[in-house]
């Protein structure tokens, strides 16, 4: 079976500094994909980073990156200079490719404080 | 107009009713997906259909019903609500030739079952 972790439910970080949350994944396909999506309190699910498996250079969208180590089957994301904006439940998903069927972690709580 | 449009936004049913929860989509896309959200446990697959004409259970399937009216039309039906239905309900899709880009949420269904 195909499971997502997500160990933190909730996290808290200052204004401007990094914090990075953890994720890892349990699969034995070999072709995946991975992605954060980020829910704020409007609730909608809003895609933050995605990296195919298939490539080792980790994935960077602007302040957000993550470190991807296939082997540990690991997948965190950092978030650099952190802004009150990036309140929000963040959740670690997962889908194989041959049945796109897209598995989530229990999601981390992140506040952002001033 | 949203990608993805959820009908209704909140619902409040009493238990052993039947509710019918709306999603339809402008993205032309093959695939849809209804997930629960419940605290502590992420989203969770209920339903999934690759076409109109394929229908597949998810995980957590029992006590729901789904139909595939078109291809931008995906409905899901509790025939007699139970309280611990109670959660938030989300449709997506997602496109067969674009797999590793992630899903297209709606806004999601708040769903109380009294």
């Amino acid at each position: 079976a195909q499971t997502v972790t997500q160990s933190q439910p909730e996290m808290s970080v200052q204004e401007a500094e990094t914090v990075t949350l953890s994720c890892t994944y349990d699969t034995s396909e070999n072709n995946y994909y991975l992605f954060w999506y980020k829910q704020p309190p409007s609730r909608q699910m809003i895609l933050v980073i995605r990296q195919e498996a298939y490539k080792q250079q980790n994935a960077t969208e602007n302040r957000f990156s993550v470190n991807f180590q296939k082997a540990a089957k690991s997948f965190s994301l950092k978030i650099s200079d952190s802004q009150l904006g990036d309140t929000a439940m963040y959740f670690c998903a997962f889908s194989v490719r041959s049945n796109n069927d897209m598995r989530f972690g229990a999601g981390t709580r992140l506040t952002v404080k001033p | 107009d949203a990608d993805v449009t959820q009908t209704p936004r909140n619902r409040i049913t009493k238990t052993g009713k039947r509710i019918m929860l709306e999603c339809s989509q402008t993205k032309g896309h093959d695939r849809m997906y209804w997930y629960r959200q419940d605290p502590g446990l992420g989203l969770r697959l209920i339903y999934y259909s690759f076409d109109v004409k394929d229908i597949n259970k998810g995980e957590i399937s029992d006590g729901y019903s789904v139909s595939r009216q078109a291809q931008a039309k995906f409905s899901l039906s509790l025939e007699s609500a139970i309280p611990n239905q109670t959660a938030l309900y989300f449709c997506a899709t997602s496109d067969l030739d674009r797999d590793g880009y992630g899903y297209t949420f709606g806004s999601g269904t708040r769903l109380t079952v009294v």
